[in-house]
């Protein structure tokens, strides 16, 4: 089966510290494709990056990277320089080709504090 | 540049009536889903669709049905609704599956069943 886990419900930041959120997820396929989608109070599911598995080199957007650990099977995302638009309910998400889904996590609620 | 549209955005039921959420995209794009999301459960997939006339279930499809009679619409249906149902319905679509397609989405539908 295909799952998705992020272990930590709420987290916090001081604006322009670093933060990292934890996800790991499980499939049996070997052509799989992961996500971290950002969900602010407005409700709108916005993307934020996005990690081919086949891929070795860790994707970067601006001040968001993530830190791919294939075997672990870990797909964490770093926010640095946290600024106050990026408090959001924060989303890892995983697509294979072979069962036509994507998963989503439980989320976590991220909170960068003035 | 309309995107992914739900209509209505709010709707209140009593237990027992049915009704549909509309869905409709203008992106061509191939594959449609649907999710509920509830709190502290993340986004689950009701039912998806990889094309017109091809539906399948997701995770928790027990009390809704979809069709996808055309590329652009999918509209899930509840029959029968019941308290369990009141959540918040997000409409999805990518351009194709079994790639790096982010998934795009509607504004979402807050459902409440009394």
């Amino acid at each position: 089966a295909q799952t998705v886990t992020q272990s930590q419900p709420e987290m916090s930041v001081q604006e322009a510290e670093t933060v990292t959120l934890s996800c790991t997820y499980d499939t049996s396929e070997s052509n799989y494709y992961l996500f971290w989608y950002k969900q602010p109070p407005s409700r709108q599911m916005i993307l934020v990056i996005r990690q081919e598995a086949y891929k070795q080199q860790n994707a970067t957007e601006n001040r968001f990277s993530v830190n791919f650990q294939k075997a672990a099977k870990s797909f964490s995302l770093k926010i640095s320089d946290s600024q106050l638009g990026d408090t959001a309910m924060y989303f890892c998400a995983s697509h294979t080709s072979g069962t036509y889904k994507y998963i989503f996590g439980t989320g976590t609620r991220l909170k960068v504090l003035a | 540049n309309a995107g992914v549209t739900q209509t209505p955005k709010f709707q209140v039921l009593k237990t027992g009536q049915s009704m549909t959420l509309q869905c409709a995209q203008d992106m061509n794009h191939e594959y449609m889903s649907w999710y509920r999301q509830d709190p502290g459960m993340g986004l689950r997939l009701i039912h998806y669709s990889v094309g017109a006339g091809i539906t399948d279930q997701g995770e928790v499809p027990n009390g809704y049905n979809v069709s996808r009679s055309t590329t652009e619409d999918f509209p899930l249906r509840l029959l029968s609704a019941a308290p369990s149902q009141t959540s918040v319905y997000f409409c999805a679509s990518s351009l194709r599956t079994g790639s790096n397609q982010p998934q795009h989405f509607g504004d979402g539908t807050r459902l409440s069943i009394l």
